[in-house]
């Protein structure tokens, strides 16, 4: 079964830094993409991050750009979320999901999420 | 960025009955276009992608068409289970991907 499972999520204060990760099952890690997305309360949906298969290629929201690093590990099959200079707007709960592809171009889509970790920043 | 606009913002419909979902986006996304449900307190499901292609384990109620800027979601006959929130998300041109804001399916 292909399972997504996001933890490290929490209560911070602002100005300071959490780290997600997101560990995978039941799929080939290495050669998918994979990407962050987040929702902030009563909210819809907002991309963050993203990610190649190598790990080699990586792009971000303007709103987190030098804040936020995305990162794999694909000897553990982790996806990881470096979040630094948390600012009250960074509420919000985040979604590990997982893209349809590797493949360029970069037609990608998410084919499956994880449940979420809510991060709080909030003094 | 490409901006996706979704209308309208809740829809009200009566079990069995039709619903049509409209999303369009600023420029030229082709059809790379993605469909996503959201029930309360879950995370997001894909329905359909490329415009039109429904997921694997999609009900065929399900529906989706459009290319270019225009697309449409329709699901031909309400279930309960359908009530939800449905988003559009174009990854034809990006960073950023970019989702619209949301349509809210609601019981009449």
């Amino acid at each position: 079964e292909v399972q997504l499972l996001e933890s490290g999520g929490g209560l911070v204060q602002p100005g300071g830094s959490l780290r997600l990760s997101c560990a995978t099952s039941g799929f080939t890690f290495s050669s998918y993409g994979m990407g962050w997305v987040r929702q902030a309360p009563g909210k819809g949906l907002e991309w963050v991050s993203a990610i190649s298969g190598s790990g080699d290629y990586t792009w971000y929201a303007d709103s987190v750009k030098g804040r936020f690093t995305i990162s794999r590990d694909n000897s553990k099959n982790t996806l990881y979320a470096q979040m630094s200079s948390l600012r009250a707007e960074d509420t919000a709960i985040y979604y590990c999901a997982k893209y349809s592809g590797d493949q360029v171009p970069r037609y990608w889509y998410f084919d499956l999420w994880g449940r979420g970790t809510q991060a709080t920043v909030s003094s | 960025e490409v901006v996706m606009t979704q209308s309208p913002a809740t829809l009200s419909v009566s079990p069995g009955e039709r619903a049509t979902l409209s999303c369009r986006a600023s420029q030229s996304v082709s059809s790379n276009l993605a469909w996503y449900q959201q029930k309360p307190g879950q995370a997001p499901r894909l329905l359909i992608y490329g415009a039109s292609t429904r997921a694997t384990g999609i009900p065929a109620r399900f529906s989706g068409s459009g290319s270019g800027t225009e697309f449409t979601l329709t699901i031909s006959s309400l279930q309960s289970e359908d009530f939800a929130v449905y988003y559009c998300q174009q990854y034809g041109n990006w960073p950023p991907q970019t989702f619209g804001q949301g349509t809210k399916v609601e019981i009449k």
